[in-house]
């Protein structure tokens, strides 16, 4: 498994755009890169997941670079209900279970 | 939107005694996991579940844990003579077969080992 580094922690203004980055210069060639958000006393809950590029859903965006050695995180107009840990994860897709193995991740507070 | 669900929200036990902690997974989905956060710390993979077996497991799941799943609707842990450190937030989780990494978690069992 590919280790991942983030930032522990982040501040950021209400409506402001967040940017979290992730290194993972490890990564393998079969490895995804999947990012989960944790608010307190929650289970974690899946945001995006990326292979190359740029990948973009109704929540955030994944910008993975050409080298895919870090990939960021981009949480448009953060609100105060973003405030979480975000996990960055990397990791292959075998067939069969996939289990996930949870960093430290970044915390982020939202200020108002 | 279907969930995972967990009961109980939060169970208190005896140093030595049994729990069993339940989950309902979402129900077309095919593997099942449990997760352990004790306070302040990071999420940990204990177990994962397909076609009726163990597919994996971490270290930290020993002879103290098994899994079940009963009927076609529940997921248990179950934790025989329980420690004081094993309290902690323990998390079922499902996904289906299409997406690896998008594990649907549920709300949590809180357990407090006394």
């Amino acid at each position: 498994l590919a280790k991942t580094t983030q930032p522990i922690s982040m501040d950021s203004y209400e409506g402001q755009e967040v940017n979290i980055t992730c290194s993972h210069n490890n990564i393998a060639t079969n490895d995804y890169i999947t990012w989960y958000q944790q608010f307190p006393s929650q289970g974690p809950r899946f945001i995006i997941q990326g292979y190359k590029t740029k990948v973009t859903n109704e929540v955030a965006s994944l910008f993975i670079p050409a080298d895919r050695k870090s990939s960021t995180l981009s949480l448009p107009r953060v609100s105060l209900s973003d405030t979480a840990v975000y996990y960055c994860l990397v990791g292959d897709e075998p067939r069969g279970a996939n289990n996930l193995f949870f960093g430290t991740g970044t915390r982020l507070t939202v200020i108002p | 939107e279907p969930e995972v669900t967990q009961t109980p929200s939060h169970q208190v036990t005896q140093m030595g005694q049994e729990v069993i902690l339940r989950c309902v997974p979402i129900s077309n989905h095919l593997y099942f996991y449990w997760y352990r956060q004790i306070l302040g710390q990071k999420v940990e993979f204990l177990v994962s579940f397909y076609n009726n077996e163990i597919s994996e497991k971490s270290e930290i799941f020993d002879d103290q844990f098994s899994v079940e799943r009963p009927d076609g609707s529940n997921f248990t842990l179950k934790i025989r003579s329980t420690k004081l450190e094993d309290s902690a937030m323990y998390f079922c989780a499902s996904s289906d077969a299409t997406g690896p990494y998008e594990q649907y978690f549920g709300p949590g069992t809180r357990l407090t080992v006394t």
